[in-house]
């Protein structure tokens, strides 16, 4: 069975603070995608990263990097030099490759950037 | 504008009060599928579709109903609504030959049942 664990209920941190959100996922497919979105104050979820089990490379894009280790099964998003727009819900997700599989959610992490 | 749209976007309602949550998609998906979110659970799959009515439950179905007579068209149906039905839902598209398996979703619905 697929689960993703968001250990990290609740981080706050300083403005211009670097951060990294935790994620660890367990699936027994060889082929499977893992996601990364943020539900700001206003609710709407906002897609922010893709990955395919067999991508293993890092990827930045401005602020953001995300850090995929298939060896700790792990989907780690950083932010650097936070700002306070950065102030939100993130959620790590997963779904396996086949067919009607459902995206599996973690908890979410609150990340609160104080000015 | 590709997009999912859900309505209402925020609803009141009392306990045992039949409610409708529309949720229309013109991308010309085959899948969609309803989650609710709730504070420390993350989101949880309540059904999904394959296609036109094609429908099956997901990880917590109970107190709900789909219909899936369109293929643009997945309302969720609450027959008899009580409060540990608040939530906030959302329901999101995708096509069958999606690479990635990614999702699109509406801007979510919050639902509270006095």
């Amino acid at each position: 069975a697929q689960k993703v664990t968001q250990a990290q209920t609740e981080i706050s941190v300083v403005e211009k603070e670097d951060v990294t959100l935790d994620c660890v996922y367990e699936t027994r497919d060889t082929t499977y995608y893992l996601f990364w979105y943020k539900q700001p104050p206003s609710g709407e979820l906002v897609f922010l990263i893709r990955r395919n089990s067999f991508d293993e490379q890092n990827e930045i894009s401005g602020r953001y990097s995300w850090n995929f280790q298939k060896s700790t099964s792990s989907f780690n998003f950083t932010i650097t030099a936070s700002q306070v727009v950065d102030s939100a819900v993130y959620f790590c997700a997963l779904s396996e490759a086949r067919g009607n599989t459902p995206l599996v959610f973690g908890k979410g992490t609150r990340l609160s950037v104080i000015a | 504008e590709a997009q999912v749209t859900q309505n209402p976007r925020y609803l009141i309602t009392v306990t045992g009060k039949k409610l409708t949550v529309t949720c229309s998609q013109n991308m010309n998906h085959e899948y969609m599928s309803w989650y609710r979110q709730d504070p420390g659970l993350g989101l949880r799959q309540i059904y999904y579709s394959m296609n036109v009515e094609v429908t099956d439950k997901g990880d917590v179905p109970e107190g709900y109903k789909v219909s899936r007579k369109e293929k643009r068209n997945f309302p969720l149906i609450l027959e008899s609504p009580s409060p540990n039905q608040t939530s906030l839902y959302f329901c999101a598209s995708r096509s069958a030959l999606a690479k990635y398996n990614e999702q699109f979703f509406g801007p979510g619905t919050r639902l509270t049942v006095l």
